[in-house]
């Protein structure tokens, strides 16, 4: 069965510090990867999808940047985190355009 | 995608029917209806799909009216482990460029299961 993890967990940045989040599929090959994010009290926005290796598709223009340096592996980063960049981020992945499947998330929180 | 419209809070008995209803009046023919939920500090968890004929699963049931403009999940004997915000989602069964797999998450319906 296929399996999302996400991590860390929980983080405390101060602004202007790098961030690094690193999300991983088990289970399957060649998945389509999401990036979304929730700030408190809203709902999930899309932040980046990709469809292989290196193809990376940004939906909003923002401070953070993702990559996906391995098949399973899809990766969120900033250079320098902003206050707006404290939320719940989630990593979510499918087989090609069916149903997407999210992992545990990660909250962050920019002091 | 086509927008949804749900009530903002519902609240259930535990061991009734949950009955959770979502408009879309303008979802079009190549359009499924995605139903999620998320448990607090949790990720959203699929719950069930579909595009004509109502569906089953160990979840939950979705009815989805003939001419597709509402649905209703319907979860039936709720428990407390149920409560939770419930998203219902329109999506294009296909889509290529900017929109390719996207969900568009709105508000969803705080479901509140009480004993």
């Amino acid at each position: 069965s296929q399996t999302i993890h996400q991590w860390p967990a929980t983080l405390v940045q101060p602004v202007g510090s790098p961030l690094s989040l690193e999300c991983t599929v088990e289970g399957t090959s060649n998945p389509n990867l999401y990036w979304y994010r929730q700030a408190a009290g809203r709902g999930l926005q899309l932040l980046f999808y990709s469809v292989g290796i290196g193809q990376i598709s940004s939906e909003v223009p923002q401070n953070l940047s993702a990559s996906r340096p391995q098949d399973r592996q899809f990766i969120l980063s900033s250079k320098k985190l902003l206050l707006s960049d404290s939320g719940f981020y989630l990593c979510a992945w499918s087989v090609i355009q069916e149903t997407q499947y999210f992992g545990p998330g990660t909250r962050l929180l920019v002091l | 995608d086509a927008k949804t419209t749900q009530p903002t809070s519902m609240d259930c008995a535990e061991g009734r029917a949950a009955n959770l209803p979502c408009n879309h009046s303008t979802i079009s023919g190549n359009e499924y209806v995605y139903w999620y939920r998320q448990i607090h500090s949790q990720g959203p968890q699929y719950i069930i799909h579909g595009l004509k004929n109502n569906e089953t699963n160990e979840m939950a049931s979705l009815i989805i009216t003939e001419d597709r403009k509402s649905s209703t999940l319907i979860l039936p004997h709720a428990t407390l482990r149920d409560t939770a915000v419930y998203y219902c989602i329109v999506r294009v069964a296909y889509a290529g460029g900017t929109s390719y797999g996207k969900l568009t998450f709105g508000q969803g319906t705080i479901l509140t299961v009480h004993p």
